[in-house]
């Protein structure tokens, strides 16, 4: 079966850094994804990691461990804006996406 | 145009009625995806095509669903018998390849179909 894990729910600071994770089970792996997502809006993409390690990008960096089945979404710096749900997809074989619940989170002043 | 667009924005249909809902993604993409994505829940994957061909409709819920490509570039999601379970948003996104290699998916704004 499938099944992505991550926090329904975060609350952070603005300035402060946070840490999105994300668990998966999945029959095929092919890469996984982070996207962000405002209320009301598609989702964009923020980064991928197909081989374990760090993907740095900006104020925001992505993780992956394979072996765990194991990814997390690191913002830094946090703005007022980043408030959105922040999804993690794993990768299927043919390209299609398998998408978490999302994380929704809250920057707070 | 610069990105996917859908149309329509918003769609209301009584149960039982037809629907389609139309993709238009970004030229020269030959991969589009079509998800629906209900409220507090990630985008549900439906159906993948390469070009004009259906590669993956792994997602279709049921025989009432259907899309098509016929040009390889704009799609059509028909959804028949409409029911009241089929409404969330319906997003649509396109990426230069499938299969295999990685391409980033670019998502349209979505149709938001209510089922009444």
């Amino acid at each position: 079966g499938q099944n992505i894990d991550q926090p329904t729910e975060m609350t952070a600071t603005e300035g402060a850094i946070v840490q999105i994770n994300c668990t998966y089970q999945t029959s095929g792996f092919n890469g996984l994804f982070w996207y962000q997502q405002h209320a009301g809006e598609a989702p964009t993409f923020l980064s991928y990691n197909v081989l374990d390690g760090l993907e740095e990008k900006g104020r925001f960096s992505s993780f992956l461990s394979r072996s765990k089945g194991y990814s997390y979404l690191l913002l830094k710096e946090l703005q007022m804006k980043d408030s959105a749900s922040y999804l993690c997809a794993v990768r299927g074989s043919q390209g299609n996406l398998i998408f978490g619940k999302g994380t929704k989170l809250s920057v707070k002043p | 145009g610069a990105g996917v667009s859908q149309t329509p924005s918003n769609k209301v249909t009584e149960k039982g009625k037809y629907v389609e809902l139309r993709c238009d993604p970004i030229s020269g993409h030959t991969a589009l995806y079509w998800y629906r994505q209900s409220l507090g829940q990630g985008p549900e994957f439906l159906i993948y095509f390469q070009g004009t061909g259906a590669a993956d409709d792994s997602g279709l819920p049921n025989d009432r669903f259907f899309a098509v490509r016929p040009e390889g570039s704009v799609s059509t999601l028909k959804i028949q018998r409409t029911e009241r379970g089929d409404s969330a948003v319906y997003l649509c996104a396109s990426s230069l390849g499938g299969g295999g290699a990685i391409y980033e998916q670019y998502f349209g704004p979505g149709t938001r179909l209510t089922v009444t």
